[in-house]
């Protein structure tokens, strides 16, 4: 079956640098990738997503890129604020997750 | 919200019990799903539902058992309780609903924290 890996499983920032994300795949009919946001003890709150037919997508701060051919996508958080604190997540289809990135933002 | 709701919100039972968790939407979305989520992991799917009772197993479906007699609710029952399924519960919907939500495009509910003793 599918499956997703995910880096690196925490990660640390000054406010208003970068956050980058990567997750692999391995089932190269997978179409839809979504990533999640999930603060402590909340629901998974879907950020973004993309679709195999589009190579990048942006929304404000947030984008994500998916290189097909490596069967690899990441997320892109730039100008990090304390708020971004989270957990993410990243997702092949919607039955497989990666494990989580514990983003800390560090004002 | 999607108009999700989940009850209850937290349960503790004991090993051997027969336990039913509820997801209940209001805008009529196609899709329905249970997923469990344990410390340091993300989500894995248990069971998911294409409309009424049509339902199908997803990757951790043994231990679990799902009915959806009606398109609002779909139900999740663990018919004898084990201290391995001591898991955050979240139901999610997608596909159609009052936004018009693609089939992919998920939302959860709050969730549920299940305790067995």
């Amino acid at each position: 079956g599918e499956n997703v890996e995910q880096h690196p499983s925490t990660l640390s920032v000054q406010e208003g640098d970068s956050a980058v994300i990567k997750c692999t795949y391995s089932d190269s009919a997978s179409n839809y990738f979504p990533w999640y946001k999930q603060e402590l003890g909340k629901r998974p709150q879907l950020i973004i997503d993309i679709r195999s037919n589009v190579g990048e997508k942006k929304d404000q701060r947030i984008a994500v890129t998916l290189n097909k051919t490596a069967k690899h996508f990441s997320l892109h958080i730039t100008e990090t604020q304390p708020e971004d604190s989270a957990v993410y997540f990243c997702a092949a289809g919607k039955s497989t997750f990666g494990d989580g990135t514990t983003l800390t933002v560090k004002p | 919200d999607a108009g999700i709701t989940q009850s209850p919100r937290h349960k503790v039972t004991e090993t051997g019990t027969p336990v039913t968790l509820r997801c209940h939407q209001t805008e009529n979305h196609r899709y329905m799903y249970w997923y469990r989520q344990d410390p340091g992991h993300g989500l894995r799917l248990i069971h998911y539902s294409y409309g009424v009772k049509d339902t199908d197993k997803g990757e951790v479906s043994d231990g679990y058992s799902v009915s959806r007699s009606k398109t609002e609710d779909f139900l999740l029952t663990l018919e004898s309780a084990t201290s391995s399924q001591t898991s955050v519960y979240f139901c999610a919907i997608s596909g159609g609903g009052l936004a018009q939500l693609g089939a992919d495009t998920q939302y959860f509910g709050p969730g549920t924290r299940l305790t067995v003793l």
